[in-house]
């Protein structure tokens, strides 16, 4: 099973949208409600931020949010902050208890 | 707050055999599933395999079959990825981190990283 496809880099100033992108397949991110986004700081573990799609833990401000449109996910940051910088996985379960994650995408507040 | 907390950094060398842990807080820590994430210098998270302590029901990445042994004591809170011959390969940070059901929820929280350092 392939690793799902994000882009490499994003960015945007701050105040801005940022939307990132995970492209999966239809017997993944198309086929299940099983979809999450972590956000990782430098030399730090990921945190949760989305799950299920569209879901956002408490905690998590409401500037993130998740979608999906077909076998795409997307996170959307809107009012970017200075300490949005850093990466983003998005995740997928792949049925037959298989689970994969995106490459990863490093997003840059200008 | 539920807290996952990992075993310390280890240098090993190529052919030995190695088991971290990750304890868990709290009394619900049989009733989550615990999982396993590598994450190689530089480069991006996977998912290597999910245990349920309550009853050690057990599911692996195909990438990671055969290759590690995910296992766990519900009697003291603790869940373990194990190795019985290192590589040079198996250099990385190993996360483990709880999921409310399989495949539900997400995964959170995430324990602080074991550093796994294995020379050839």
């Amino acid at each position: 099973q392939s690793a799902l496809t994000q882009p490499p880099s994003a960015s945007g100033s701050p105040g801005q949208l940022v939307t990132i992108s995970c492209t999966g397949t239809s017997s993944d991110v198309g086929g299940y409600n099983y979809v999450s986004w972590y956000q990782q700081h430098p030399g730090k573990a990921p945190k949760l931020m989305i799950y299920e799609v569209t879901k956002r833990p408490s905690g998590v401000p409401d500037r993130f949010s998740g979608s999906r449109s077909g076998n795409t996910a997307s996170l959307t940051v809107s009012g970017l902050q200075p300490e949005d910088e850093a990466d983003y996985y998005c995740s997928s379960y792949a049925g037959y208890n298989n689970l994969i994650f995106g490459g990863g995408t490093k997003l840059t507040v200008l | 707050e539920v807290q996952l907390v990992q075993s310390g950094a280890e240098v090993k060398k190529s052919g030995e055999s190695l088991k971290i842990s990750c304890k868990g807080s709290g009394n619900t820590f049989s009733t989550y599933w615990i999982a396993w994430v590598r994450q190689m210098p530089g480069k991006g998270l996977e998912w290597m395999g999910v245990i349920y302590p309550g009853d050690s029901d057990t599911r692996y990445s195909p990438s990671f079959q055969g290759q590690v042994t995910i296992s766990a004591d519900k009697s003291i809170n603790t869940a373990y990825l194990q190795w019985s011959s290192l590589k040079a390969s198996d250099t990385a940070m190993y996360y483990c981190t709880r999921r409310s059901g399989w495949p539900t929820g997400g995964f959170d929280p995430w324990g602080q990283g074991t550093l796994v350092t294995v020379s050839s």
